[in-house]
C-alpha cells in the first residue's frame, strides 16, 4: 500500500491565488522529506528539502518566496505556491524516506494556473 | 550520483518480455542501481535495485554486468499496464534523494 499520500491529487487555481499541497507520511515518521516538479514530457526535478522543525532547503533557481515550505511535524510536509501564474502549471511530486527502504513518493499533485 | 544513459523510447508487444538498458560507467563501488518507473500521471513507483548480483522480484529482474557499468531491467511478460517512463537511477543505498534522468518511455503494444 502507499506509504506517501499527496493531497489534493489535482487543484486549478486562478492566476494571483494561493495554493496548498500535503505530503504525508503514513505510518512512519519523515523528519526530511523532498519536493520535486515535472513540466510535461519532462523528468522530476528537484525542488527542495521539507526539513521538520526548520528551514527548507531550495534547489538554485528555485524561488523560496513563491514555493513556501513548511514541515510542521514529523509526518506532514506542506508546500504553498504563492500568487501562482500559468507557468507555475505543473506536476508536483512528494518523496519521504522510510528507513531501510527504497525511496517512496507521493501520487503526485496536478496544478493548473487559469 | 553517477550519471546514467537510457534509449529514449522502447516498443514492445504485449506478453513478450521487455528488456530495458541502461548505461552507468561512472558509477561508484558504493552506489547501487535503482529502477523506477512512472506511469502517466503518478509519482514514481520503485521496481527494483540491485549492486552488482542479478536480482529478481515479483515485478522484475535486474541483471547487473561484471563491470557494473551497464544494467538491464528485464519486464518478463510485459502488459499494457506496464507502459510508463522507466527510470535508471545510479545512488547509495537507499538515498533519501534521487536524482532523475530522461528515462526510457515503454510503450506496450496488442
Amino acid at each position: 500500500g502507499a506509504v506517501v499520500s499527496q493531497h489534493p491529487s489535482w487543484v486549478i487555481c486562478k492566476s494571483g491565488t494561493s495554493v496548498k499541497i500535503e505530503c504525508r507520511s503514513l505510518d512512519f515518521q519523515a523528519t526530511t522529506m523532498f519536493w520535486y516538479r515535472q513540466f510535461p514530457k519532462q523528468s522530476l526535478m528537484l525542488m527542495a528539502t521539507s526539513n521538520e522543525g526548520s528551514k527548507a532547503t531550495y534547489e538554485q533557481g528555485v524561488e523560496k518566496d513563491k514555493f513556501l515550505i513548511n514541515h510542521a511535524s514529523l509526518t506532514l510536509s506542506t508546500l504553498t505556491v504563492t500568487s501562482a501564474h500559468p507557468e507555475d502549471s505543473s506536476f508536483y511530486i512528494c518523496s519521504a524516506p522510510l528507513p531501510g527502504s527504497p525511496l517512496h513518493f507521493g501520487n503526485g499533485t496536478r496544478l493548473t494556473v487559469t | 550520483d553517477a550519471k546514467t544513459t537510457q534509449p529514449p523510447s522502447m516498443d514492445c508487444a504485449e506478453g513478450r518480455a521487455a528488456n530495458l538498458p541502461c548505461n552507468h560507467s561512472t558509477i561508484s563501488g558504493n552506489e547501487y542501481v535503482y529502477w523506477y518507473r512512472q506511469i502517466h500521471s503518478q509519482g514514481p513507483q520503485y521496481i527494483i535495485h540491485g549492486l552488482k548480483n542479478n536480482e529478481t522480484n515479483e515485478m522484475a529482474s535486474l541483471i547487473i554486468t561484471e563491470d557494473r557499468k551497464s544494467s538491464t531491467l528485464i519486464l518478463p511478460h510485459a502488459t499494457l499496464r506496464d507502459t510508463a517512463v522507466y527510470y535508471c537511477i545510479a545512488a547509495a543505498f537507499h538515498a533519501s534523494k534521487l536524482t532523475f534522468g530522461t528515462g526510457t518511455r515503454l510503450q506496450v503494444t496488442l
